[in-house]
């Protein structure tokens, strides 16, 4: 079964880091591109991150709002996926999930529960 | 304001059929970039519904379907169902934003 469990957030001032992780099991982590999308409260949805599979060079592509703030990265050997998240602002204050992306459809077919970023002073 | 346009409401009875519709431009779906759906339920993570514009993953029932045509796309749900009400959202990927992956604003569906 496949399972994404996402942690690390909390409450943050504005200016600080934070680093989410998200913990896969029930699939060879290698082999499949990983998402980051988030949603500000009462919010819809906003894709941030997405870093690529192994076997397509593991590079990585960031939404506007959150470039040269935000890194993804993937361990194997955990298996996990991370956000480190920068220069956080009030406006990154959102739920973040990390997803599992489809190899042909691009699309996110498994979701994990989210951790909650509350960016505030 | 999102890339994608969806209407901020729709209802319906249960057992009736309903459509939401997400409209693009040429940017989006219009150059033939697929369209997903999710679903998602209160206080839950989003469920991918529909992917690849017409294809649903296992487990969702066949009266869920999606359909594209030029910029737009569609969400169709026959005999509604509750059990259905939820926000649902299209997503797409645009080629002026260098491939971001973009969502609609979200549609919340109230079963009557």
């Amino acid at each position: 079964e496949v399972q994404l469990v996402e942690s690390g957030g909390g409450l943050v001032q504005p200016g600080r880091s934070l680093r989410l992780s998200c913990r896969t099991s029930g699939f060879t982590f290698g082999d499949y591109a990983m998402s980051w999308f988030r949603q500000a409260p009462g919010k819809g949805l906003e894709w941030v991150a997405f870093i690529r599979s192994k076997n397509q060079g593991g590079t990585t592509d960031y939404a506007a709002s959150v470039k040269g703030r935000f890194i993804m990265s993937r361990d194997a050997s955990k298996p996990i996926a991370y956000l480190q998240m920068n220069s956080l602002k009030p406006e990154d204050t959102a739920i973040y999930y990390c997803t599992r992306d489809d190899p042909v459809y691009d699309s996110s077919a498994y979701w994990g529960q989210g951790t909650l970023v509350t960016v505030s002073s | 304001q999102s890339v994608l346009t969806q209407p901020p409401s729709v209802s319906g009875a249960p057992g009736q059929r309903v459509t939401i519709s997400c409209t693009g431009s040429s940017s989006n779906i219009g150059v033939g970039y697929d369209v997903h759906w999710y679903q998602q339920l209160p206080g839950t993570a989003p469920k991918l519904l529909i992917y690849g514009n017409n294809n649903r993953p296992s487990g969702v029932p066949d009266r869920f379907s999606g359909s594209k045509s030029g910029t737009s796309a569609s969400l169709a749900i026959t005999g509604l169902q509750a059990e259905d009400e939820a926000d649902y959202y299209c997503q797409s990927y645009d080629i002026n934003l260098s491939g971001s992956r973009v969502f609609g604003g979200g549609t919340k569906l109230t079963v009557l």
